[in-house]
């Protein structure tokens, strides 16, 4: 059974630190791996879709990496803002599955 | 807005209360999803619909009854619920089923049953 787990759990940072959020998957029969960005009390936005191939996709100042091997994604924040602070989600497609299993989050706070 | 509506935003009911949960998309995606999000606990998913067919039920209390009457349209039907089904309520859609599709969310339906 596939386990998603994101450390930190919580995260607090000043403005302007390159930070790093990590997601490990028990199961390594991804399809593909989204981070997700979720602000207090609303829905899901999509950040990042890495598919199983691939080893990194960005976005401007988002990176994220894939290890499928090892079972590890990171997402790099560079610069942060303020504004990065929510809690960030990481969500693995299995081969033989509609579902998106997500991980707990990292609540992560930017400090002005 | 990410192209995926849900109403209504907030809903509070009692236990022996009717009420809808709405989702819309005009994304042209072929597949909906509702997931549920409880307090302290990872998304889960609840149903999946393809073209209007729903495709999984994942052990979904029959207190929860999901329509599709097309695929810009996704409704959750809700009756005789209990205080812990209190949870926000999110719906996604994707292009396809086709694994390599992402998905897109809509802001969720903040439920609460007193």
């Amino acid at each position: 059974k596939q386990e998603v787990t994101q450390i930190p759990a919580a995260l607090s940072v000043p403005e302007g630190e390159n930070l790093v959020l990590n997601c490990s998957f028990t199961d390594s029969a991804i399809y593909n791996l989204q981070w997700f960005r979720q602000d207090p009390g609303k829905g899901l936005t999509s950040l990042l879709l890495i598919q199983s191939s691939q080893r990194e996709q960005t976005s401007g100042r988002l990176n994220a990496s894939l290890d499928k091997s090892s079972g590890r994604s990171t997402l790099y924040i560079a610069a942060s803002q303020p504004g990065d602070s929510a809690t960030y989600l990481c969500a693995v497609r299995m081969d033989s599955s509609y579902k998106l299993i997500f991980g707990s989050g990292t609540r992560l706070l930017v400090r002005p | 807005e990410t192209g995926v509506t849900q109403t209504p935003r907030h809903l509070v009911m009692g236990m022996t209360n009717k009420k809808s949960l709405k989702c819309e998309q005009h994304l042209g995606h072929n597949a909906m999803y509702w997931y549920k999000q409880s307090a302290k606990k990872p998304l889960e998913l609840m149903f999946v619909y393809s073209l209007e067919e729903r495709v999984e039920n994942n052990s979904v209390p029959s207190r929860f009854s999901p329509e599709c009457p097309n695929s810009s349209h996704l409704f959750l039907h809700l009756h005789t619920l209990q205080p812990e089904d209190s949870a926000l309520y999110l719906c996604a859609s994707s292009q396809a089923l086709d694994f390599s599709y992402g998905y897109t969310f809509g802001s969720g339906t903040r439920l609460t049953v007193v």
